[in-house]
């Protein structure tokens, strides 16, 4: 079947560093790509979404590009604060599913003060 | 505007048993899903309703039932329990425009426990 696979699985950066976090993706047709954000405890929550007719899409500290020859996208995070702290999913729409999400296994992103 | 809302947020059931959970939006969405989420396996979709009346299977629905009798609710039923169900369940909404993806918003979960 279709999947997305996330890299890397747990992530340490001290404050005001960048982090990035990689996904790959399986169908060619996938054409929507969002990233999630779950704090402890909660629900996971949109931060940022690209669609395949752009190659990348910034919003203040972050930022998503996408390679859709490679099938891959990444999430860029600039100056990180410790309550960036938490754990991120990517997804990819799966067309052959009336385009349900397939999420990625997540990365724990712990920001060091 | 309280958005998805899942009751309850934390149960322990004996293996065998049965129970509903409960979602509610009040964001007039058409489409609604089920996920469970385990320890490094990420979110895995369960069953999903693209509207009132219909339901389709997901990854894993083996163990699951549901309904979307009204809009605003979608039940996830265990008819019987199992220690593998062990987990947290997210309900979720959204509303695609024009055939597109959109944002899926997210419930605060339900930790279930079956020992």
């Amino acid at each position: 079947g279709e999947n997305v696979e996330q890299h890397p699985s747990t992530l340490s950066v001290q404050e005001g560093d960048s982090a990035v976090i990689k996904c790959t993706y399986s169908d060619s047709a996938s054409n929507y790509f969002p990233w999630y954000k779950q704090e402890l405890g909660k629900g996971p929550q949109l931060i940022i979404d690209i669609r395949s007719n752009v190659g990348e899409k910034k919003d203040q500290r972050i930022a998503v590009t996408l390679n859709k020859t490679a099938k891959h996208f990444s999430l860029h995070i600039t100056e990180t604060q410790p309550e960036d702290s938490a754990v991120y999913f990517c997804a990819a729409n799966y067309r052959g599913s009336q385009g349900n999400l397939i999420f990625g296994k997540g990365t724990k992103l712990s920001v060091k003060p | 505007n309280a958005g998805v809302t899942q009751t309850p947020k934390f149960r322990v059931l004996k293996t065998g048993q049965s129970m509903t959970l409960l979602c509610a939006q009040d964001m007039n969405h058409e489409y609604m899903y089920w996920y469970r989420q385990d320890p490094g396996m990420g979110l895995r979709l369960i069953h999903y309703s693209v509207g009132e009346g219909t339901t389709a299977k997901g990854e894993v629905p083996d163990g699951y039932n549901v309904s979307r009798l009204k809009k605003q609710n979608f039940l996830l039923g265990l008819e019987s329990a199992a220690p593998s169900q062990t987990s947290v369940y997210f309900c979720a909404s959204s509303y695609p425009s024009g055939g597109l993806n959109t944002e899926a918003f997210f419930g605060q979960g339900t930790r279930l426990t079956v020992v």
